[in-house]
C-alpha cells in the first residue's frame, strides 16, 4: 500500500510570505495529524483533522491553519512566515479517529520549510 | 500536563553490544507509550507500543522495551546493535486521564552504532 505522501519535499520562502503544505494519507485512513519538528525541540503537535473537521490543535498561533478535504487529504497553511517557522513539517495518518492505541500513526517523509 | 523525557541527546554503542535508549514519562491515568524511529530525511516509523499487560514489549527489527511503572520509565532495548540501527529515536505517550489522545513526543535520542 502507498504510504503517507507529502509535497513539496522542500519549500523556501521569505519572511512574511505564506506557505502551503500538502498531505495525502494512506488509503482508508480518515485522521490526519500535523507536527512541527524544529531542531532540538522534538515533535510539536500542530493540528488534528478527522472526517473533514478540525478536532484539536496544539499551542501554535492562529496563523497556522489547515483543512481536510472530502478525500481526506489535508493542507497546512502558514501565514506571515517568521524565521522560527523553519522546520520539518510531518504529516501522519491513522485508521482510527483520535486514538493511536489500536492504530499507530503512519508518518510521511515531511516537508522541509526554510524561511529566509 | 503530560510530558515525555529522553534524558540523552545521543547514545553511542559498539556494533554487537546491547543498546538502551532511555525514556521517562509523566501522564495522568494509565500510560500508553510508544517508540518511533526516524532515519535521515524520512518520517517516523512505528517500532512498538505499551498499552497494558506484560512489562516487556517486543517490536520491529529486534527491538523491545521495558515498562517500569514505579520508575515511570519505558526504555528501548536491543540485545545486539547493528550499524543500520543508527537513527533518531523518539519516545511518545499519553495518559488515559488526559482527556485527549494526543501523543506527546520526547525530543529524540540520536543513536550511533560504531562498527
Amino acid at each position: 500500500e502507498a504510504g503517507v505522501t507529502q509535497s513539496p519535499t522542500h519549500l523556501i520562502k521569505t519572511r512574511g510570505q505564506q506557505a502551503t503544505l500538502r498531505c495525502s494519507p494512506i488509503s482508508g485512513h480518515t485522521s490526519v495529524y500535523w507536527y512541527q519538528q524544529a531542531l532540538g525541540l522534538g515533535l510539536q503537535f500542530l493540528l488534528w483533522y478527522d472526517e473533514g473537521e478540525e478536532r484539536n490543535r496544539g499551542n501554535f498561533p492562529p496563523r497556522f491553519s489547515g483543512r481536510q478535504f472530502p478525500n481526506y487529504s489535508s493542507e497546512l497553511n502558514v501565514n506571515a512566515l517568521e524565521l522560527e517557522d523553519s522546520a520539518l513539517y510531518l504529516c501522519a495518518s491513522s485508521l482510527e479517529a483520535g486514538t493511536p492505541i489500536n492504530s499507530p500513526l503512519h508518518f510521511g517523509n515531511g516537508t522541509r520549510l526554510t524561511v529566509t | 500536563a503530560q510530558s515525555v523525557a529522553q534524558p540523552e541527546d545521543q547514545v553511542n554503542v559498539a556494533e554487537g553490544n546491547p543498546l538502551t535508549v532511555k525514556c521517562t514519562y509523566s501522564v495522568s491515568g494509565n500510560p500508553y507509550l510508544f517508540w518511533y524511529v526516524q532515519y535521515p530525511n524520512r518520517g517516523l516509523q512505528f517500532l512498538l507500543k505499551y498499552i497494558t499487560g506484560d512489562n516487556l514489549v517486543k517490536g520491529s527489527y529486534g527491538f523491545e522495551a521495558e515498562f517500569n511503572k514505579s520508575q515511570t520509565s519505558f526504555h528501548l532495548k536491543k540485545p545486539s546493535a547493528l550499524v543500520s540501527d543508527s537513527a533518531l529515536y523518539f519516545c511518545a505517550g499519553f495518559g488515559s486521564g488526559a482527556g485527549s489522545y494526543q501523543l506527546t513526543f520526547g525530543k529524540g535520542t540520536k543513536l550511533s552504532v560504531i562498527p
